[in-house]
């Protein structure tokens, strides 16, 4: 039990053009996804929090117009990179907390790895 | 605000050897912990995790851990590691808040281990 899809795993873009990640909860509700950035070698940088049907909640230096979250719905949220530039390439993790485990164990996701050229 | 502290960036060991990758804490309320693995370009797995009772937590993969209050830390072990043990570990912390949900993870920077023949 416990898994989180994204999609795609890897994207390869122009610099300019948006992005859009899925992140998925697959056999339960999550009233609460994550969304982290790490880059190489790097440990986990928390960029935003996400509750079901709520504006996200983004930390200190995380601009929230370029890093777009939705979560529309208890078992998807989405993160959509505007005009990407070659210094948002990175490796972007989702986790998800469900309702019945408030003990804040998250469960990850597999990663998008993004390049923008 | 909490903080992690994984004291070996890199740990090298052969196998069938025993292996313990050390993690401190800092936190003024109490706080949940958890270890987590991450193998190249996948996202992170959940090891085991501490949130109350026995302070020896075992985990997958014959992993354990022991919290330890008055020294604050949370050291993983393993017994007898395997190649495929290789990867990067990451223990997190998040505090406990009064109703019994907790503020957001914080990670340490991680641990390579890397498990030679």
């Amino acid at each position: 039990g416990a898994v989180v899809s994204q999609h795609p795993s890897r994207v390869i873009c122009k610099s300019g053009t948006s992005v859009k990640i899925e992140c998925r909860s697959l056999d339960f509700q999550a009233t609460t996804m994550f969304w982290y950035r790490q880059f190489p070698k790097k440990s986990l940088m928390l960029m935003a929090t996400s509750n079901e049907g709520s504006k996200a909640t983004y930390e200190q230096g995380v601009e929230k117009d370029k890093f777009l979250i939705n979560h529309a719905s208890l078992t998807l949220s989405t993160l959509t990179v505007t005009s990407a530039h070659p210094e948002d390439s990175s490796f972007y993790i989702c986790s998800a907390r469900g309702l019945a485990d408030p003990h804040d164990t998250q469960y990850f996701g597999p990663g998008t790895r993004l390049t923008v050229l | 605000a909490q903080s992690v502290t994984q004291l070996d960036s890199q740990v090298p060991v052969f196998e069938e050897a025993p292996v313990e990758l050390r993690c401190n804490y800092s936190s003024s309320v109490s706080v949940y912990l958890f270890w987590y693995v991450q193998y190249p370009n996948q996202g992170l797995q959940l090891l085991l995790k501490y949130l109350s009772g026995s302070t020896l937590v075992k985990g997958i993969n014959g992993f354990e851990a022991e919290f330890n209050k008055s020294q604050t830390s949370f050291h993983l072990r393993k017994p007898s590691v395997h190649i495929s043990d290789t990867a990067e570990y990451f223990c997190a912390v998040s505090e406990k808040l009064v109703w019994g949900g907790s503020e957001k993870l914080v990670f340490g920077k991680g641990t390579k281990l890397t498990v030679n023949p």
